[in-house]
């Protein structure tokens, strides 16, 4: 069983739509949780995080969290062709003075259509 | 957050070869961490290197192969050392945010394509 695992994709939402990105991580330790969006031939940017169960809402952005199902999510509202990218989920097993591991999922890949 | 550089953006290199990747950090910070990411795949933790001691590396991923300078709080080096084709790569060169969650940012990556 992966760490961290997300639906590669392609998801595919028509402009306009929510779209809606899935997380499920197996450590039942871990501490706080990211979402990073990857443009193709780029870094990844940190768009979302989210440290308690519920949801965080940042614009057109919202992150979900259970940790007792061990579930993380993004809903996008408003999907717009710019939003095409791969998104990651990343969690973090840890983070204290001199330590700090964040694991990747492999990423989903969103596409946007007009 | 902070501003984070690294030098070669990319390269093409020869097998057997090997090639220091340098990234430089606007603040000082503890930690630096180095990523890889595999053509089509996620992020993999390399090691983490914290200045004044011995990077920690993750497992499959030997100081032999992968061996970093931390010379002080805003300069690190990676070298891949002996390359074959599958370190064709880009490696990532990251620090922990403000936001107190150890949350990451990165730099713009170098892409290493080895022939």
């Amino acid at each position: 069983q992966k760490e961290v695992e997300q639906n590669s994709g392609p998801l595919s939402v028509p402009e306009g739509a929510i779209a809606s990105l899935n997380c499920t991580y197996s450590d039942r330790g871990s501490q706080s949780f990211f979402w990073y969006r990857q443009y193709s031939g780029k870094s990844p940017e940190l768009i979302m995080s989210i440290y308690s169960n519920g949801d965080k809402e940042d614009g057109r952005f919202t992150a979900q969290l259970n940790k007792a199902s061990q579930y993380v999510s993004l809903l996008i509202r408003d999907s717009q062709p710019s939003d095409s990218a791969t998104y990651l989920c990343a969690v973090n097993k840890g983070f204290s003075g001199g330590y700090n591991k964040l694991i990747f999922g492999a990423g989903t890949r969103l596409a946007v259509h007009p | 957050s902070a501003v984070i550089s690294q030098k070669p953006s990319r390269d093409i290199c020869q097998r057997g070869t090997s090639l220091t990747i340098q990234c430089q950090v606007d603040s000082q910070v503890t930690m630096m961490f180095w990523y890889r990411q595999q053509p089509g795949q996620s992020l993999t933790l390399i090691a983490t290197a914290n200045q004044g001691s011995e990077a920690t590396y993750e497992s499959g991923f030997v100081i032999d192969k992968f061996p970093i300078s931390r010379p002080n709080l805003t300069f690190s080096t990676l070298t891949v050392s002996n390359m074959s084709p599958e370190d064709s790569s880009i490696y990532l060169c990251s620090v922990i945010g403000q936001g107190g969650a150890g949350e990451l940012f990165f730099g713009e990556g170098s892409r290493l394509t080895v022939l």
